[in-house]
């Protein structure tokens, strides 16, 4: 079945080591987005992809790095992470815009991350 | 940075009871959409609402894009416990795919 898959749901670590959250995708949307989801807050974009090797920088970006070497992954490495990071973790794809149509978002189950 | 509001916060009704979720911003958009969340999972799209006064209707739900196209209105007419979960506006701007989330709204429904 197509779809999009997160991996791991659910990971603990301590501050300052370094975690990747994995996400693959089977409809070859070329854009991905990793949200955060925090309550208050809703959900904030970190980074999103338009394409694969193609990247920009969403609301909350610091802290964070991604890559898209493959139009079907797009990991998000927290490279020393801190307690302020702790949160559900949120990918998503989708087609591009149509002209000024916008397209929807498919998004993953999420990973649960607790940074102790 | 644009931002969206969503009112009330948390929402605790009674099985077969109406409500009025909101979703304000100061920022117009070209189209808004609405999500809903259950726990563990991720948000779902429930509709696209992309002109402004626009009224869609999906079942027991009614979706409102205001004249401005800076707010929105859900409305759920004779709750079920199935309507439970986390909702979600969202606010788009025309050709990019960058999305704007509001707040949340909480809603539980009790049998």
């Amino acid at each position: 079945d197509a779809g999009i898959t997160q991996s791991p749901r659910y990971k603990i670590t301590e501050t300052g080591r370094q975690v990747t959250l994995m996400c693959h995708q089977t409809w070859s949307h070329s854009y991905m987005f990793w949200y955060r989801q925090d309550l208050g807050h809703g959900l904030r974009l970190i980074y999103y992809s338009a394409a694969a090797d193609i990247t920009d920088k969403g609301e909350v970006p610091d802290g964070y790095v991604v890559s898209r070497s493959k139009t079907e992954n797009f990991p998000l490495t927290l490279e020393s992470a801190t307690r302020s990071q702790t949160s559900v973790y949120f990918c998503a794809s989708s087609d591009p815009p149509t002209g000024y149509s916008n397209q929807p978002q498919h998004f993953g189950d999420g990973t649960r991350l607790s940074i102790l | 940075t644009q931002l969206l509001e969503q009112s009330p916060q948390f929402l605790s009704i009674q099985e077969g009871e109406n409500l009025t979720v909101y979703c304000n911003s100061s920022s117009v958009f070209s189209s808004l959409q609405w999500y809903r969340q259950e726990p563990g999972e991720g948000p779902v799209l429930l509709v696209t609402v992309v002109t402004g006064g626009e009224v869609k209707k999906l079942k027991r739900l009614t979706f409102q894009f205001g004249d401005a196209r800076k707010d929105s209105s859900l409305h759920i007419t004779a709750a079920q416990p199935g309507d439970t979960g986390l909702y979600l506006c969202a606010g788009l701007t025309g050709g990019y795919q960058k999305v704007t989330f509001g707040t949340g709204t909480k809603l539980q429904v009790i049998p």
